[in-house]
């Protein structure tokens, strides 16, 4: 199984500022690399797929970077409802493991 | 408008079994493949198992490999997910998820809402 380490696994930001979410392969993925985004007692929502590709209808001020082992997800200007937490997926293969998640709330 | 829909969840003791159901409706379901996957109290996300769009090709977590079955029918637009000797670690959020896959980059979306299932005597 391919591990995937996200960092740092809790952010306190406040409105408008801009924060960077990691996430770590345990081996070369190439970009094959999910961004999910979870609020309390809903399902998660893709946000970005492919390492770097917005899903249809996700603001441009979330971007994902990256390519290999190492990826980020950025959200510049935070809006109240992107406090949340944030996992990675990869899709490389099977079993597709996610990262243990990032709690972004409000500082 | 895409729609999945979880049932079957509730309280089940240790070594049963249970069936759940995933009904979808707003695209057509025979061309997607189609996930399970689960979210314990307060914990990540793991996922469970995997279909393709005609159920010809399965994948599952080792952590239910041999336990758990996943299967479709496409007649009826929905998505199953049989699971037997049921452990208290099997306790969590269930919930199906369309597999998006492009270039063979798979990503899930959109996901169902989620049933619980909760293991315990």
């Amino acid at each position: 199984d391919i591990q995937m380490t996200q960092s740092p696994p809790s952010l306190s930001a406040s409105v408008g500022d801009s924060v960077t979410i990691t996430c770590r392969a345990a081996q070369d993925i190439d970009n094959f690399l999910n961004w999910y985004q979870q609020t309390p007692g809903k399902a998660p929502k893709c946000l970005v797929f492919s390492g770097s590709t917005l899903e249809n209808g996700v603001p441009s001020r979330f971007s994902g970077r990256g390519s290999g082992t190492d990826f980020t997800l950025t959200i510049s200007s935070l809006q109240p409802e992107d406090f949340a937490t944030y996992y990675c997926q990869q899709s490389f293969s099977i079993p597709y493991t996610f990262g243990q998640g990032t709690t972004l709330d409000i500082k | 408008q895409v729609h999945l829909v979880e049932s079957g969840g509730g309280v089940v003791q240790p070594g049963t079994s249970r069936r759940l159901s995933c009904a979808v409706s707003g695209f057509t379901f025979r061309n997607y493949g189609m996930n399970w996957v689960r979210q314990g109290p307060g914990q990540g996300l793991e996922w469970v198992a995997g279909i393709s769009h005609n159920g010809s090709v399965v994948g599952y977590a080792a952590s239910v490999k041999g336990r758990f079955i996943i299967s479709r029918d496409n007649s009826n637009n929905a998505l199953y997910l049989q699971m037997t000797s049921l452990k208290s670690e099997d306790t969590a959020v269930y919930f199906c998820a369309r597999d998006r896959m492009v270039a063979a980059r798979h990503w899930f979306d959109p996901w169902g809402q989620g049933t619980l299932v909760t293991v315990s005597s």
